[in-house]
């Protein structure tokens, strides 16, 4: 059974840099193939993808939020992780990290990240 | 980016009824694999995204055959048939052909 799981601050103030973590079950991102994802969901709103890490490493960024991503792997850990710096208010959302192959599948449960000072 | 266009908004539905979702992509979502990576997720009230369909019309495992795709190159479809309780939240459609992935706003589906 394949499961994903973000951790992350909570609450962090703007212009910090926001840490998050994807903990994961039931594949390996050293496996061909396989990959992780970064989403993210304001409240009530739509979904934007952020970020994807494959099991070569290679890695994709959404070129709308320029160069504040940063995401990371830990293969013996089946950790995967996200990092996004000078957060604002506009960051606050429910993050979630999916296991991506030919499909993106599971989600994981989302952490809520709000950015107040 | 790619921009996919969702409708409706939200949809009424009765139990046991039927209902269509369109999603329509600003280019077309055939890769050049031949593959066309458009999936359709659902969100239950306060759940992650669940995916349903992908590559157009494959229904993800344990995903019922009410729920069906259809479609090619730029405009979509998913039928939900026989709607239950269960069905109830909103449904999204996501392209993967080209980076940065993107998704449609969502039409939320309720009871009639």
């Amino acid at each position: 059974q394949v499961t994903l799981k973000e951790s992350g601050p909570g609450i962090l103030q703007p212009s910090q840099t926001l840490s998050l973590t994807c903990t994961f079950s039931g594949f390996s991102l050293s496996t061909y193939g396989m990959g992780v994802g970064w989403i993210r969901q304001p409240s009530g709103k739509g979904l934007e993808w952020l970020a994807n890490i494959w099991w070569d490493d290679d890695k994709y960024y959404n070129p709308s939020l320029k160069n504040r991503l940063t995401i990371s792997k830990d293969t013996s850990n089946n950790q995967a992780f996200l990092k996004i710096t000078n957060v604002d208010t506009a960051d606050t959302a429910t993050y979630y990290c999916a296991r991506r192959t030919t499909v993106v599948a599971p989600w994981g449960q989302g952490v809520m990240v709000t950015v107040s000072s | 980016d790619v921009v996919m266009t969702q409708t409706p908004v939200s949809l009424s539905v009765s139990l046991g009824g039927q209902v269509s979702i369109s999603c329509r992509s600003s280019q077309s979502l055939v890769h050049n694999n031949g593959n066309t990576y458009l999936s359709w997720y659902l969100q239950k009230p306060g759940q992650s995204p669940q995916l349903l369909i992908y590559k157009v019309s494959n229904r993800f495992s344990g995903i019922s055959d009410r729920f069906s795709g259809s479609g090619s190159g730029t405009d979509f479809t998913l039928k939900i048939s026989r709607v239950e309780p269960d069905d109830l939240g909103v449904y999204y459609c996501g392209q993967g052909t080209q980076y940065p992935y993107t998704f449609g706003a969502g039409t939320k589906l309720e009871l009639k």
